[in-house]
């Protein structure tokens, strides 16, 4: 079955830097990949999402790359502030199986 | 819209009592609903698949017997949790897509049960 391997599992910022969490899938026929945001106690909001029909996808501060060859996606926050401080996971085909999660912490 | 409400938002119960939790889906029909537990620091662990007018699919290692799944219809799941223990004590939270194949997940505000 799938697997999701995500990292790191935690990410402390300066407020204006990009963050980078990677992640790695095992089935080479997954072909949805969505990213989700958690904050303490809440459920987790869908923020970006990428289909293997295309490489990348841009959504105002966030961005998403896909390596299908490689097996791996990326999430990119530029200009980090502090309400992007939560816990962020990855998943494949449709979210079945969620990355480990990274905690990303911004400070001002 | 694509709103899923969960309901209660949190339980307190005794060991060896049962609890219902209730997923619904506010303005969209959901034939599939997921459920996951959620422990403090943890990832999201895919309990079981809930299908409307079917028996749920349970994950590896998921209790069918103690984790009771009812979906009797398109905007309504359930999940019992039945003679509870403290090891039950857990973040419970469903999920539901508005499409079929690969659509986003929705998912509702959670359950956070704890068993004294």
């Amino acid at each position: 079955g799938e697997n999701v391997e995500q990292h790191p599992s935690t990410l402390s910022v300066q407020e204006g830097d990009s963050a980078v969490i990677k992640c790695t899938y095992s089935d080479s026929a997954s072909n949805y990949f969505p990213w989700y945001k958690q904050e303490l106690g809440k459920r987790p909001q869908l923020i970006i999402d990428i289909r293997s029909n295309v490489g990348e996808k841009k959504d105002q501060r966030i961005a998403v790359t896909l390596n299908k060859t490689a097996k791996h996606f990326s999430l990119h926050i530029t200009e980090t502030q502090p309400e992007d401080s939560a816990v962020y996971f990855c998943a494949a085909e449709g979210a079945l199986i969620f990355g480990k999660g990274t905690t990303l912490s911004v400070s001002s | 819209g694509a709103v899923v409400s969960q309901h209660p938002s949190w339980v307190i119960c005794k060991s060896g009592t049962s609890v219902k939790i209730e997923c619904r889906s506010l303005d969209f029909q959901a034939t599939t609903m997921f459920w996951y537990r959620q422990f403090p620091k943890q990832s999201l662990m895919l309990m079981a698949t809930s299908n409307e007018g079917s028996k749920a699919t349970y994950e590896q290692g998921v209790e069918k017997d103690k984790f009771l799944i009812n979906h009797a219809s398109l905007t309504l799941s359930t999940l019992t949790v039945t003679s509870a223990h403290p090891e039950d004590s857990s973040f419970y939270i469903c999920s539901a897509v508005t499409g079929t194949g690969n659509s986003p997940l929705h998912f509702g505000n959670g359950t956070r049960l704890t068993v004294t």
